[in-house]
């Protein structure tokens, strides 16, 4: 079983839909949380940092970490054609090694 | 400022060749990292540099992969007699130390092994 468990898709939602994607993960020692967006033969970008558990918003992007369940969202309200992309999920520990472990990465269709 | 860069873009070799990959991270970050994006097994972390620290090299899938990093700058992945599971894409990140671990990726180098 992977540390990192993450919807492969793909995700097809129309214009202005909110999309919640998901990963969930099982290495307790986990504290730091990323989202990154990533669209074709691209590096991937920073989206959203989290820092062990609760919220955050940043305009349109909401990023929620939920450690008892070990359990992690990125809701997009308002989605436009631009986010469609590949969207992964990143985490990693404190202390020790903090090279980041990936999910599987969800492909976003928004359709127009 | 600029970002995390790479070089080449795009890497065709044949295999048993060596090849070089090249990385400059973002100026005054001082952790840098090295990933593997291929299809069959998403992004891998291979090897990881932090200042004047042993580098952490517990994601190297052989011997025949080896990265430096001069200066505590750019950093060079090296990859000895090329295989065909070699090819995916190659990336690299950037970080500054401290209390939280946000990590910035370069466009990443395209390896294709014929």
């Amino acid at each position: 079983q992977k540390e990192v468990e993450q919807d492969p898709g793909p995700l097809s939602v129309p214009e202005g839909a909110i999309v919640s994607l998901n990963c969930t993960y099982s290495n307790s020692a986990f504290q730091y949380f990323m989202w990154y967006r990533q669209y074709s033969r691209k590096g991937p970008e920073l989206l959203m940092y989290t820092y062990s558990s609760g919220n955050k918003e940043d305009g349109r992007f909401t990023a929620q970490v939920d450690k008892s369940s070990k359990y992690i969202s990125l809701f997009i309200r308002d989605s436009q054609p631009s986010d469609s992309a590949t969207y992964l999920c990143a985490m990693s520990a404190i202390t020790g090694r903090r090279a980041l472990t990936f999910g599987s990465g969800t492909r976003l269709q928004v359709q127009p | 400022g600029a970002g995390v860069s790479q070089s080449p873009s795009n890497k065709v070799t044949e295999k048993g060749k060596d090849v070089e990959l090249r990385c400059d991270p973002i100026s005054g970050h001082t952790a840098l990292y090295w990933y593997r994006q291929s299809l069959g097994q998403g992004l891998e972390f291979l090897i990881y540099f932090q200042g004047n620290s042993a580098p952490d090299k517990s994601g190297l899938p052989s011997d025949r992969f080896s990265a430096e990093r001069t200066g505590g700058s750019v950093s060079t992945l090296t990859i000895q007699r090329t295989q065909q599971e070699d090819s995916a894409v190659y990336l690299c990140a950037s970080s500054s130390w401290g209390t939280n671990n946000e990590q910035f990726f370069g466009p990443g180098t395209r390896l294709t092994v014929l």
